[in-house]
C-alpha cells in the first residue's frame, strides 16, 4: 500500500511568487494534516481536514496561505505571495477515522516539501 | 502556550549500548505521547506510543512515561548504526492534534 506522498521534495521560489504544494493522503484516510517545520524549529501544525472539509486551520499563519481538499482525496496548499519567512518543509500527514467514530491515533507522514523562498 | 522540550543533541552512544532520549511537556491535561524516528530527508515514523504512566515495550524500545513529573523517555536497547536518526517526543491533550518536540539526533556509532 502506498503511503503519503508529497510534489514536489523540493522547490525554490523567490519572494513574490506563488507556490502550491500537493498532497496525496493513504487511500481512504478522511483525516488530512498539514504542518510546517521551520529551520531549527519543532513540527508545527497548520491545518485540518476531515474528507473536504476544514476541520481545524487554527495553524495557519495568515491569508496568505490557502488550503484545499476538493473531492475529500488529495490536497494542496498554495502560498500567494511567498515571502522569505515561509521557507521551511511541509509535511502532510493522514489518518484514518475509526468505526466508532474516534480518531485513530496514529498519523502517517509524508516525506515533506522543502520550500526556500529567496 | 504548550510547550515540548528535548535535549538538541547529538547523543552519541556506541554500538551495542542503551540510548536514553528524555522530553518533558508543560501541559498537564496530555493524553497520549508519542515517539517519531525521523531520517535525514525522510517522514517522521511513529515508534511508540504511550497513555499511560509506567513502561511500555516493543522490542528494543521501551518508552517511560511519568505524568506526575511531566516526562516521557525512549530507551533503545541494543543500539544499531541504523538507529542513527532524529527522534520527536509529541504530546497531544483532548484534541487530536499533537505538539511536537524539536528532536534529540542520535548518532550510534560502531
Amino acid at each position: 500500500e502506498a503511503g503519503v506522498t508529497q510534489f514536489p521534495s523540493h522547490s525554490v521560489i523567490e519572494k513574490g511568487q506563488t507556490v502550491t504544494l500537493r498532497c496525496d493522503p493513504i487511500s481512504g484516510h478522511d483525516n488530512l494534516y498539514w504542518y510546517r517545520r521551520v529551520m531549527g524549529k519543532e513540527i508545527k501544525f497548520l491545518l485540518h481536514f476531515v474528507k473536504e472539509s476544514k476541520q481545524d486551520e487554527s495553524g495557519m499563519p495568515n491569508n496568505r496561505f490557502l488550503a484545499e481538499r476538493t473531492g475529500g482525496t488529495y490536497s494542496t496548499l498554495k502560498v500567494q505571495p511567498a515571502e522569505l519567512e515561509d521557507s521551511g518543509v511541509y509535511f502532510c500527514a493522514s489518518s484514518q477515522v475509526a468505526l466508532a467514530g474516534v480518531y485513530s491515533n496514529e498519523q502517517f507522514f509524508g516525506p515533506g516539501t522543502r520550500l526556500t523562498v529567496l | 502556550q504548550k510547550e515540548v522540550e528535548q535535549n538538541s543533541g547529538p547523543l552519541s552512544v556506541p554500538e551495542g549500548a542503551i540510548a536514553s532520549l528524555n522530553c518533558t511537556y508543560s501541559d498537564r491535561g496530555s493524553q497520549s505521547f508519542f515517539w517519531y524516528r525521523q531520517y535525514s530527508g525522510k517522514s517522521p515514523e511513529l515508534i511508540m506510543s504511550i497513555y499511560s504512566n509506567g513502561d511500555k515495550e516493543d522490542g528494543r524500545f521501551t518508552a517511560q512515561l511519568n505524568k506526575a513529573s511531566q516526562y516521557v523517555s525512549l530507551l533503545i536497547r541494543d543500539s544499531q548504526p541504523s538507529d542513527s536518526a532524529t527522534y520527536l517526543c509529541a504530546v497531544r491533550g483532548g484534541s487530536y492534534i499533537p505538539t511536537f518536540g524539536r528532536g534529540t539526533s542520535l548518532i550510534v556509532h560502531p
